[in-house]
C-alpha cells in the first residue's frame, strides 16, 4: 500500500518561503508509471493543483503559480519536495502531496496546513 | 486557466439520483478523457471515487458513475445515501496541466 507524507514548517513568514517534502513508501518515486504532485486547499476553499514531476525531473506547474513555485524529486530518498516563494496569506492552505498519473490522483498525504503570518 | 465551474451546491433524497456537471473549455480537457472525480469529507483528504470519466476504482459503489459530452463532465449518484452527503470535485487532464473543479456540496435531505 503506498503511503505519502509530508512535513515542514507549519508557521511562515510572508514574503518568505513555504518548503515542503512528502515522503513515499510502499512505493518507488524512481517508477516509471507514476508522477508525483502538490495540490492545495485553502481554508473553507477548493482544491488548485500546484505542480507534478516525474523521477526524470520533468515538471509541470500550474501557469498562475509558475513563478514562485519549484517541484523537485530525490530519489535516492523516495521523496519529492514543494517550494513556493514569496509567500502571501492567500498561499495559507492545507498542502497534500498525491502520486499522479494522467492527472488522476489516487494516492494522497494527509495534507499539511501551512499559515502565512505578517 | 480558471477552475472548472461545478454548481455549488446539489440536494437529494435518500434513494434519489442527483447529478454533478463539471464545465469548461477545450483547453482544460485537451481532447482527452481524462476527467476524474473525488469525495471530500470535511477536515479530510479526498478521495478518488471515478477516473477516465467513469471509471470507479476498487471499492466504490456502483451507485457512481460519470459521464461525458464536449467540454462538460457528469458526475451521478443514484439510490443516494446520508453517508454521501460531502464535497465532489471534478479534476480535468489537459496533457500538461490539470485542472479541479470549483466543488459541489452534496446535501442528503
Amino acid at each position: 500500500q503506498v503511503q505519502l507524507r509530508e512535513s515542514g514548517p507549519g508557521l511562515v513568514k510572508s514574503s518568505e518561503s513555504l518548503s515542503l517534502t512528502c515522503s513515499v513508501s510502499g512505493g518507488y518515486i524512481s517508477s516509471d508509471s507514476y508522477f508525483w504532485g502538490w495540490i492545495r486547499q485553502p481554508p473553507g476553499e477548493g482544491l488548485e493543483w500546484i505542480a507534478t514531476t516525474f523521477n526524470t525531473g520533468n515538471t509541470f506547474y500550474n501557469p498562475s503559480l509558475k513563478s514562485r513555485v519549484t517541484i523537485s524529486v530525490d530519489t535516492s530518498k523516495n521523496q519529492f519536495s514543494l517550494r513556493l516563494s514569496s509567500v502571501t496569506a492567500a498561499d495559507t492552505a492545507v498542502y497534500f502531496c498525491a502520486r499522479q498519473r494522467r492527472g488522476i490522483s489516487d494516492y494522497w498525504g494527509q495534507g499539511a496546513l501551512v499559515i502565512v503570518s505578517s | 486557466q480558471s477552475a472548472l465551474t461545478q454548481p455549488r451546491s446539489v440536494s437529494g433524497s435518500p434513494g434519489q439520483s442527483v447529478t454533478i456537471s463539471c464545465t469548461g473549455t477545450s483547453s482544460h480537457f485537451g481532447g482527452y478523457d481524462y476527467v476524474s472525480w473525488y469525495q471530500q469529507y470535511p477536515g479530510k483528504v479526498p478521495k478518488l471515487i471515478l477516473f477516465d470519466v467513469s471509471k470507479r476504482p476498487s471499492g466504490v459503489p456502483d451507485r457512481f458513475s460519470g459521464s461525458k459530452s464536449g467540454n462538460t463532465a457528469s458526475l451521478t449518484i443514484s439510490g443516494l445515501q446520508t453517508e454521501d452527503e460531502a464535497d465532489y470535485y471534478c479534476c480535468s487532464y489537459g496533457g500538461s496541466y490539470t485542472f479541479f473543479g470549483s466543488g459541489t456540496k452534496l446535501t442528503v435531505l
